[in-house]
């Protein structure tokens, strides 16, 4: 247990499709993160939040779309997928400040779009 | 452009020996290392740590070494047991304002021999 939780764990969808991913943590961490894992890629940084506004947006299609309302809480809203975009998305916290410190992961939800 | 690479996508150890786990990195901003290990199904978790300032981490059975000159990490587990089979990702971290941004490798899966 690390003290993020995503839901769901798996998700199944169709192209036309709309669905949420949802993040939460206990942590008291300030910045919170999606990756997304495709098999045999690394882990590709998709969006970080920082106190509740977003710093990066690393190229991402506009059919994912991030929502934070407060520290603790992260979504990733999807619409009019494509199959390629199944895989395993990650959801991520940190302290802020920048101090060294790791990155704590949920379990993930395993995403097919069909 | 991936700016932290693990080469070697799989690793067999027999039980008992060492298992060395390579990593190189381009981004010469990177100030703190990490590890992490996952099991199917599971998220990543944090394993050990290396700040630029140091070139050994040791805890217990993993020690990591850092060669900023090579741009080069690795993860040294002894012994190695079969527990640790699971698939380990290499990270880099940098500074983003007052938040961290993690680059992660594409993972080397490690299968432990009984």
């Amino acid at each position: 247990e690390t003290g993020v939780t995503q839901t769901p764990r798996h998700l199944v969808m169709g192209m036309t499709n709309k669905k949420s991913l949802k993040c939460e943590q206990h942590l008291g961490h300030n910045a919170m993160y999606w990756y997304k894992q495709s098999a045999k890629k690394p882990l590709e940084l998709m969006f970080v939040y920082n106190f509740k506004e977003q710093t990066e947006n690393n190229s991402v299609p506009s059919r994912f779309s991030p929502e934070c309302p407060n520290s603790s809480h992260l979504f990733l809203h999807l619409h009019t997928l494509q199959p390629e975009d199944s895989a395993l998305y990650l959801c991520a916290s940190s302290p802020a400040g920048g101090m060294n410190t790791e990155a704590f992961f949920g379990q993930g939800t395993r995403l097919t779009v069909v | 452009d991936q700016q932290v690479k693990q080469n070697s996508p799989s690793l067999s150890v027999q039980e008992g020996r060492i298992s060395i786990l390579n990593c190189d990195y381009t981004n010469s901003m990177f100030d703190y290392f990490l590890w992490y290990k996952k099991y199917p199904a599971e998220g990543p978790t944090f394993l050990i740590s290396i700040s630029s300032i140091k070139d050994k981490n040791e805890d217990g059975r993993f020690t990591v070494f850092l060669n900023k000159s090579a741009k080069h990490l690795s993860l040294h587990i002894v012994p190695s047991q079969p527990g640790d089979s699971a698939v380990y990702f290499c990270a880099a971290s940098a500074r983003g304002g007052n938040f961290n941004k993690f680059y992660f490798g594409s993972g080397t899966k490690l299968n432990v021999k009984p």
